[in-house]
């Protein structure tokens, strides 16, 4: 019930596409749901992250989508990058207690000219 | 504001031997997380200080320890390390844990030959 699902694996998409990374989880206590990004030899940075009272967040190319109801969320990227090739980490932590975040295995993604 | 900083970048060790890794964080974070990165298993946890108190722990072997000081920093201890120690080992900071935002550092990769 702890864990985070997530997919694809990997991920190719051509220059100025969009890249769609989907997450689910089972424990409906989540109530912080951040995105991290990841590039080769560097820790992971915080994204964008989202709390289920919205439905969809927007922060320039990037968007999370939220639904509750099914237990999932997933990040969109707009007009893909070849700069947004990395790896990108979804999770999620409970706000009413100081749990641990859990992170989902990781998507790579590699942008195409 | 200065980020998380993690030393040393990278180590090399020989199996058997013992090793400390230190976090600082970013100045007013209480929260100290420290994560392990592999290939294979992704970002697993394992464990938080806050305010000098270990408050979650992943499973990992009682071979892995932790502290934290008055001054949040924070070092992580690996004896007897084995070949399969070999990774990525990431501290986070936040200034409660939970549900805040969760700061990398860039990592200190340990190589155990």
């Amino acid at each position: 019930q702890q864990q985070v699902k997530q997919s694809p694996q990997s991920l190719i998409v051509q220059k100025g596409g969009i890249s769609i990374i989907n997450c689910a989880y089972e424990n409906t206590a989540f109530d912080y749901f951040p995105w991290y990004q990841q590039f080769p030899g560097k820790g992971p940075a915080l994204l964008i992250a989202i709390r289920p009272d919205v439905s969809e967040k927007k922060e320039g190319r990037f968007t999370i989508s939220f639904n509750k109801s099914a237990k999932q969320f997933s990040l969109h990227i707009m007009d893909s990058q070849p700069g947004d090739s990395a790896t990108y980490f979804c999770a999620a932590s409970r706000g009413t207690s100081y749990d641990k975040v859990i992170f989902g295995p990781g998507t790579s993604l590699s942008v195409i000219p | 504001k200065a980020g998380v900083t993690q030393t040393p970048r990278y180590l090399i060790k020989t199996r058997g031997q013992q090793v400390t890794l230190s976090c600082s964080p970013i100045s007013g974070h209480r929260s100290v997380s420290w994560y392990q990165q592999t290939p294979g298993q992704g970002l697993q946890f394992l464990f938080e200080y806050f305010s000098e108190t270990q408050r979650n722990k992943g499973n990992f072997p009682g071979r892995f320890s932790g502290r934290q000081f008055s001054n949040s920093r924070s070092e992580m201890n690996v004896s007897t390390l084995e070949l399969g120690d070999s990774a990525l080992y990431l501290c986070a900071s936040s200034t409660q844990g939970g549900s805040t935002e969760a700061f990398f550092g860039q990592g200190t990769r340990l190589t155990v030959v």
